[in-house]
C-alpha cells in the first residue's frame, strides 16, 4: 500500500489567502485524523473522522478551520483566511477501528503563512 | 487529567551507548501506550505499542519498552544506539478510543 498521501508537501502563502490541504488515507481504514505540529504546542489533534463522519472536532482552533471527508478516500483541511500563526506542519493519519490498531501518518504538509 | 509526560526534551548519547527515554502517563485504568519516532522532515512511524499481556514489548529497529503500572511509566530502551537513531521520539496513549494523545517529544542526538 502507498501509505497515507498528503498534498501539498510544502506551501507558502500570504496572510488572508485560503489554504487547502489534502489527504488520501490508506485504503480500508475507517478512521482519519488531522494533526497539527508546532514547536510551541507539539502535536495536537484537530479533528477525526469515522466512516467519513466527523467524530470529534474539539481541537479545531477556530472557525477559520474546516475539514471535510466527502468519501472514504479523500479529506481536506481548509484554512480561510490564513494567518501567520497557522504556520505549522499538518499531518493526516489513518487507522483501522480499535485502540490497539496502529495509526499511520502521512509525511505532512509544511505550511508557511507570511 | 489524562495525559502523557516526557520529562526529557533533549537527550544526547554516544553511538554504541544504551538509551532510555522516559514516558509517564496519567490515567485511571490501563492505557494503550505507543512510541513513535519522527525523523527530520518525515511523518511519525510506530516503533511499538502496548495494550495488554507481557509488559516488555519489542518493537522495530531494536527498540523495546516496559510497562510499569506501579510507576505509571512506559520507558523506551535500546541497548546500543546507532547514529541513524537520531530523531524525535513521541510517547502517546489512548484510554480505549481511537484518539491518540501525544507527549511533547524527546529529541535524541547521537554523538559519533
Amino acid at each position: 500500500d502507498a501509505g497515507v498521501i498528503q498534498s501539498p508537501r510544502h506551501e507558502v502563502t500570504e496572510m488572508g489567502q485560503e489554504v487547502t490541504l489534502r489527504c488520501k488515507p490508506i485504503s480500508g481504514h475507517d478512521y482519519l485524523f488531522w494533526y497539527r505540529q508546532t514547536m510551541m504546542r507539539g502535536l495536537e489533534l484537530l479533528i477525526y473522522f469515522n466512516n467519513n463522519v466527523p467524530i470529534d472536532d474539539s481541537g479545531m482552533p477556530e472557525d477559520r478551520f474546516s475539514a471535510k471527508m466527502p468519501n472514504a478516500s479523500f479529506s481536506t483541511l481548509k484554512i480561510q483566511p490564513s494567518e501567520p500563526r497557522d504556520s505549522a506542519v499538518y499531518f493526516c493519519a489513518s487507522s483501522l477501528p480499535g485502540p490497539g490498531n496502529t495509526i499511520y501518518f502521512g509525511e505532512g504538509s509544511w505550511l508557511t503563512v507570511v | 487529567a489524562q495525559s502523557v509526560t516526557q520529562p526529557d526534551i533533549h537527550i544526547t548519547v554516544s553511538e554504541g551507548a544504551s538509551l532510555e527515554l522516559r514516558c509517564n502517563y496519567s490515567y485511571g485504568a490501563t492505557p494503550y501506550l505507543f512510541w513513535y519516532v519522527q525523523s527530520p522532515g518525515q511523518g511519525l512511524q510506530l516503533l511499538l505499542k502496548y495494550f495488554s499481556g507481557d509488559t516488555l514489548v519489542q518493537g522495530i529497529k531494536g527498540f523495546e519498552a516496559e510497562f510499569k503500572r506501579s510507576q505509571s511509566s512506559f520507558n523506551l530502551r535500546k541497548p546500543s544506539v546507532h547514529w541513524s537513531d537520531a530523531a524525535e521520539y513521541f510517547c502517546a496513549f489512548t484510554g480505549g478510543g481511537n484518539k491518540l494523545t501525544f507527549g511533547t517529544g524527546t529529541q535524541l542526538k547521537v554523538e559519533l
